[in-house]
């Protein structure tokens, strides 16, 4: 157990819904991040937050957004939904960028 | 931009023989450097890193990694491999200032009793 909890463990919807994500880190650690995993595509990485801040930003796509809430954890909204954006959506958390990262069990999002 | 390839995607050995990882990576300078191991239907967890120093990382559940700064190599080794090591494994790599890990495509080890 990695101390980073994400909810819910599925997700079922329909094409064009909207679904949000939501991610702990550990205690302590102020970095969050979003990955996305597809068999397709493999692991890529969609963006950071360190202390409410967005650091960094990978290949999110535009229909997706998130942010990180003063009590550190985060949400990743993902609109318009598209069976290609079916995949299993991790959340990691580091104490601070740069540090190594510890990974949730994720999030598989099936778009019907 | 940064890249990772791990040349093997599928791998069988079996149980008590050795085992080698293959990554490579590409990145201007020394990235840091990650090996994550991946069970059926659960989330990443981080075998060993490389941040600096000492070029033989050890990590847990018996593996050890070399960094190889002039073939830009990072592989993964375990002397005798067991069972319970049937799983996938990503090599990853951090530019430093980057903030994001870039994974390779992963290699699905099966291991034989």
């Amino acid at each position: 157990d990695s101390g980073v909890t994400q909810t819910p463990k599925h997700l079922i919807t329909a094409t064009g819904q909207r679904v949000t994500l939501r991610c702990s880190p550990r205690s302590g650690d102020l970095s969050v991040y979003w990955y996305q995993q597809s068999l397709d595509q493999g692991l890529q990485f969609l963006i950071q937050y360190y202390n409410g801040e967005e650091r960094a930003k990978g290949n999110i796509l535009e229909r997706f957004s998130a942010q990180q809430f003063p009590d550190l954890h985060s949400e990743l909204n993902l609109s318009s939904l598209e069976l290609g954006d079916s995949a299993l959506y991790f959340c990691a958390s580091s104490p601070s960028p740069s540090n190594e990262q510890f990974f949730g069990p994720g999030t598989r999002l099936t778009v019907l | 931009a940064q890249s990772v390839t791990q040349p093997d995607i599928h791998i069988t050995v079996s149980e008590g023989a050795s085992l080698e990882l293959r990554c490579n990576y590409s990145y201007g300078a020394t990235p840091y450097l990650f090996w994550y191991v991946q069970s059926p239907g659960q989330g990443l967890q981080l075998l060993l890193k490389y941040f600096s120093g000492d070029t033989l990382v050890q990590g847990i559940k018996g593996f050890e990694a070399e960094f190889k700064r002039s073939q830009s190599s990072f592989n993964l080794r375990k002397p005798s491999v067991h069972w319970s090591d049937a799983a996938e494994y990503f090599c990853a790599v951090e530019g430093a200032g980057s903030y994001q890990l870039t994974f390779g495509k992963g290699t699905k080890l099966s291991v034989i009793p």
